[in-house]
């Protein structure tokens, strides 16, 4: 079984400040690990992902993540928050033990307000 | 090109009637997904399709859930006697399956009186 924490129900900070949300997960296998962003009344957009390789992704917006191994961490970072970047973020988790489709474990979500 | 569509975008029934929710996912690719989303929780995986054939069904709550997806695209997740916790919003997804990168439609908010 798989599960994803992601530390924080809601995460504030200043317009241009680092942006963190925290993502742990449990796997038995190497995991595929995803982030999501979902705008309100929006469905669920892809952010990054990290299959294999290096282990620093980047994805669209200026968002990155680093999957730790040591760690079973993939935390989600960008240098500097935009407004616009106010919305919920969701972790989530594969073991894509079905040959490379599963359904995804994803964690409870994190709340990032900017504030100006 | 389309993304994945949903439809209805709300639907509001009374406790014990039936539902249908219907998914067009993104032409070609083989897997669809179904996952609820309760108020102030990240999706639950319910049921994926490779196919025509539902490879994991897993996540499905209990009997009064069922899907279908006859011809390898169109699918239909089904309700019956719905309750008032089956109230959420029930997403969609789509993949070509080679890395597992899901593509969401906007889901249907179900609202069970």
């Amino acid at each position: 079984a798989q599960s994803v924490t992601q530390l924080g129900s809601h995460v504030s900070v200043s317009e241009g400040a680092l942006v963190l949300l925290r993502c742990n997960y449990s796997s038995s296998v190497p995991p595929y690990l995803f982030w999501y962003v979902q705008y309100p009344n929006q469905g669920l957009q892809l952010l990054l992902k990290y299959t294999t390789g290096a282990t620093l992704v980047k994805g669209i917006n200026g968002f990155e993540a680093e999957f730790k191994k040591s760690e079973t961490s993939f935390h989600l970072t960008k240098p500097s928050a935009h407004m616009s970047d106010a919305a919920e973020y969701f972790c989530a988790v594969s073991d894509h033990s079905g040959g490379g489709a599963d359904g995804l474990t994803f964690g409870k979500g994190t709340h990032l307000i900017i504030q100006p | 090109g389309a993304g994945v569509s949903q439809t209805p975008s709300n639907k509001v029934t009374e406790k014990g009637k039936y539902v249908e929710l219907r998914c067009d996912p993104i032409s070609g690719h083989t897997a669809l997904y179904w996952y609820r989303q309760s108020l102030g929780q990240g999706p639950e995986f319910l049921i994926y399709f490779q196919g025509t054939g539902a490879a994991d069904d897993s996540g499905l709550p209990n009997d009064r859930f069922f899907a279908v997806r006859p011809e390898g695209s169109v699918s239909t997740l089904k309700i019956q006697r719905t309750e008032r916790g089956d109230s959420a919003v029930y997403l969609c997804a789509s993949s070509s399956t080679k890395n597992n990168e899901q593509f969401f439609g906007p889901g249907t908010r179900l609202t069970v009186l």
